[in-house]
C-alpha cells in the first residue's frame, strides 16, 4: 500500500510569488490534515478535511493560505502571495474513519521563501 | 488548551548507551491519546506508538519502551542499547479522545537524538 505522498519535496520561491503544494493521502483515507513546522518550533496544525469538506481550519495563519480537496482525494495548499515567514516544512497526514486517530504522515514539502 | 513539552532539545549518546526522551503534557480533556513519532533524516514522520489515557500499562517493543504516568502527565520514551540508526528527531504528540471531535495533533518541539558509533 502506498503511503502519503507530497509534491514537491522542495520549493524555493521569492517573496510575493505563489506556490501550490500537493498531498495524495493513502487510498481510502477520508481524513486529511495539513501541518507546518517552522524551523526549531513545534509542528502545528493547519487544517483538517473529512472527504472534501473542511472540518477545521482554525490553524490556517491567514487568508493568503487556501486549501482545497476537490473530490475528496488529493489536496492542494496554495500560498499566495508568499511571505518570508511562510518558510518551513509542510506536512500532510491522512487517517481512516472510524479509526481516525492514527495519522500517517508524508515526507513533507520544504518551502523556502527568499 | 493542550500543550506538549519536550524540554530536551538535543541529546548525543554513544552507541549501546540507553537514552530516555522526556515528554510532559497538559490537557483539560479527561480522555486523550498520546503518540511518539520519529523523523529520520529522510524527513517523513514515522508513527511509533499510541497510548490512550485510560491505559497506563507500560509498553515494550524490542529496544523501545514507553513509560506513561498520568499522575505526572508524562509519557517518556526509552531506547535501550541505542544504535546509529536511531539518530533522528523524535516528537511527542497529544490529541483528545472524543468521538466526533477534531483529532488534530498537538506536538512538542521535538528532540534531536544523535547516536555516535
Amino acid at each position: 500500500e502506498a503511503g502519503v505522498t507530497q509534491f514537491p519535496s522542495h520549493s524555493v520561491i521569492e517573496k510575493g510569488q505563489t506556490v501550490t503544494l500537493r498531498c495524495d493521502p493513502i487510498s481510502g483515507h477520508d481524513n486529511l490534515y495539513w501541518y507546518r513546522r517552522v524551523m526549531g518550533k513545534e509542528i502545528k496544525f493547519l487544517l483538517h478535511f473529512v472527504k472534501e469538506s473542511k472540518q477545521d481550519e482554525s490553524g490556517m495563519p491567514n487568508n493568503r493560505f487556501l486549501a482545497e480537496r476537490t473530490g475528496g482525494t488529493y489536496s492542494t495548499l496554495k500560498v499566495q502571495p508568499a511571505e518570508l515567514e511562510d518558510s518551513g516544512v509542510y506536512f500532510c497526514a491522512s487517517s481512516q474513519v472510524p479509526d481516525r486517530v492514527e495519522q500517517y504522515f508524508g515526507p513533507g514539502t520544504r518551502l523556502t521563501v527568499t | 488548551a493542550q500543550k506538549v513539552t519536550q524540554a530536551q532539545t538535543e541529546i548525543s549518546v554513544v552507541e549501546k548507551e540507553d537514552v530516555t526522551l522526556d515528554c510532559v503534557y497538559e490537557t483539560r480533556d479527561t480522555t486523550y491519546y498520546l503518540f511518539w513519532y520519529k523523523q529520520p533524516p529522510s524527513g517523513e514522520l514515522v508513527f511509533l506508538i499510541r497510548r490512550n489515557s485510560f491505559d497506563e500499562q507500560n509498553e515494550i517493543s524490542g529496544r523501545y519502551s514507553w513509560n506513561f504516568q498520568k499522575s505526572t502527565s508524562s509519557f517518556n520514551f526509552t531506547i535501550t542499547a541505542s544504535q546509529v540508526v536511531d539518530s533522528a528527531v523524535y516528537f511527542c504528540a497529544l490529541t483528545p479522545l472524543l468521538t466526533g471531535a477534531n483529532s488534530k495533533l498537538t506536538f512538542g518541539k521535538g528532540i534531536t537524538l544523535s547516536v555516535r558509533p
